[in-house]
């Protein structure tokens, strides 16, 4: 049983359209990030939230994290090639230090 | 120069072998990670150390075993490798914000 859900899977749209991507659990996370991989590469952080409710936006991506801090969505406007990758959402329960990872979404945007 | 350096980036080897895959980090970083990626299933964690006497056992680590000989250095060891070990690794480091910053990874097949 996967601790942190992420749907979809697998999203293939064309460039212009918007999207979300959803990360679902039924426990609590003192934090969740959202990690882009690209072939051949590790992951990259792009964003930290913390706060139930916050909202954080990185130029054409909006991340949220819900009230209660179960859940936590990234929303691409007018999605680009460039955006093409995998995308992980990982949150820390407590102060461990360790991060739980849901299985990822592959986006695959084209032109 | 990466921050997280692994070698070998890709390795072919047969069941029973044993095999050590290392980590090299210049981020001054204590907390380091190994992480085993499978497609659909995310990042699952297989061990990680908060200081060079501190290793603790992840989700997955039967099988698999570490040594942190430096603050810089943590490796990976497969005792006697079997198929079901073929998968990409990743090691992390992390600040003590939480954001984890990762290796290119080691692709490793087990025939």
């Amino acid at each position: 049983t996967q601790l942190l859900e992420q749907s979809p899977q697998f999203l293939s749209i064309q460039e212009g359209e918007n999207l979300t991507v959803y990360c679902n659990s039924s426990s609590v996370f003192s934090s969740l990030q959202w990690y882009r991989q690209e072939p051949g590469e590790g992951p990259v952080l792009l964003v930290t939230v913390v706060t139930g409710g916050e909202v954080k936006k990185l130029k054409r991506l909006t991340f949220q994290f819900g009230d209660a801090r179960k859940d936590s969505s990234l929303h691409i406007t007018a999605a680009q090639p460039g955006d093409t990758g995998l995308y992980l959402c990982a949150g820390e329960r407590g102060n461990t230090g360790k991060l739980i990872f849901g299985q990822g979404t592959t986006l695959q945007v084209k032109p | 120069d990466a921050d997280v350096t692994q070698t070998p980036r890709n390795r072919i080897t047969k069941t029973g072998k044993r095999i050590m895959l290392e980590c090299s980090q210049t981020k001054g970083h204590d907390r380091m990670y190994w992480y085993r990626q499978d497609p659909g299933l995310g990042l699952q964690l297989i061990y990680y150390s908060f200081d060079v006497k501190d290793i603790n056992k992840g989700e997955i680590s039967d099988g698999y075993s570490v040594s942190r000989q430096a603050q810089a250095k943590f490796s990976l060891s497969l005792e006697s490798a079997i198929p079901n070990q073929t998968a990409l690794y990743f090691c992390a480091t992390s600040d003590l914000l939480g954001t984890q910053y990762f290796g290119p990874g080691t692709r490793l097949t087990v025939l």
